[in-house]
């Protein structure tokens, strides 16, 4: 157990619908990190948060969106959702300090199923 | 961040060392070697990390050429649980910079 807490484990949705898949991290980690991984391929990354302020952004779509709140918890929200964002969704954590070489601890995944 | 290379996939026998190379030729140096593995579809996992010097524990061992240009990973006795995707990923460690960019790894089945 990793102790980062993903829900829902699985989602069946429509297209053109929207989801929000939400991320716990390990206590006391300030960073959050999104990945998605499409059927065959690898792990792409989407964006990272620390401590409430997005850091980085990968390859995420604009119909994706992302927020860390006071708590630290995280939300991706997918939107006007197509066929092929049908994929697994990572979020990682770390502790983001300033001596950290940057570990990720990752949770075991939203599996996104569009149909 | 520098790119890797990495065979499509590797088998190895049950109780032997696996032995995965990496390629890194346009690493600099600041940039740490970090491998993680994936056991199918679940979440990755840290396995080793290194910057120039040979580093081991308790999983795993990773060996980094002197002029930092390719690293192997080895496990020194695999095991049927082994059997995941390795990913090696070269990131510049410092606060809050470089990201985790997974490539498409090395598969690796271990063979009873």
């Amino acid at each position: 157990d990793s102790g980062v807490t993903q829900t829902p484990k699985h989602l069946i949705t429509a297209t053109g619908q929207r989801v929000t898949l939400r991320c716990s991290p390990r206590s006391g980690d300030l960073s959050v990190y999104w990945y998605q991984q499409s059927l065959d391929q690898g792990l792409q990354f989407l964006i990272h948060y620390y401590n409430g302020e997005e850091r980085a952004k990968g390859n995420i779509l604009e119909r994706f969106s992302a927020q860390q709140f006071p708590d630290l918890h995280s939300e991706l929200n997918l939107s006007s959702l197509e066929l092929g964002d049908s994929a697994l969704y990572f979020c990682a954590s770390s502790r983001g300090i300033r001596d950290n070489t940057g570990e990720l601890f990752f949770g075991e995944g939203s599996r996104l199923t569009v149909l | 961040d520098a790119k890797t290379t990495q065979p499509t996939s590797m088998d190895c026998a049950e109780g032997r060392a696996a032995n995965l190379p990496c390629n890194h030729s346009t690493i600099s140096g600041n940039e740490y070697v970090y491998w993680y593995r994936q056991i199918h579809s679940q979440g990755p996992q840290y396995i080793i990390h290194g910057l120039k010097n040979n580093e081991t524990n308790e999983m795993a061992s990773l060996i980094i050429t002197e002029d930092r240009k390719s690293s192997t990973l080895i496990l020194p006795h695999a095991t049927l649980r082994d059997t995941a995707v390795y990913y090696c990923i070269v990131r510049v460690a410092r606060w809050l910079k470089g990201q985790f960019y997974f490539g498409t790894g090395t598969s690796l089945t271990v063979i009873p």
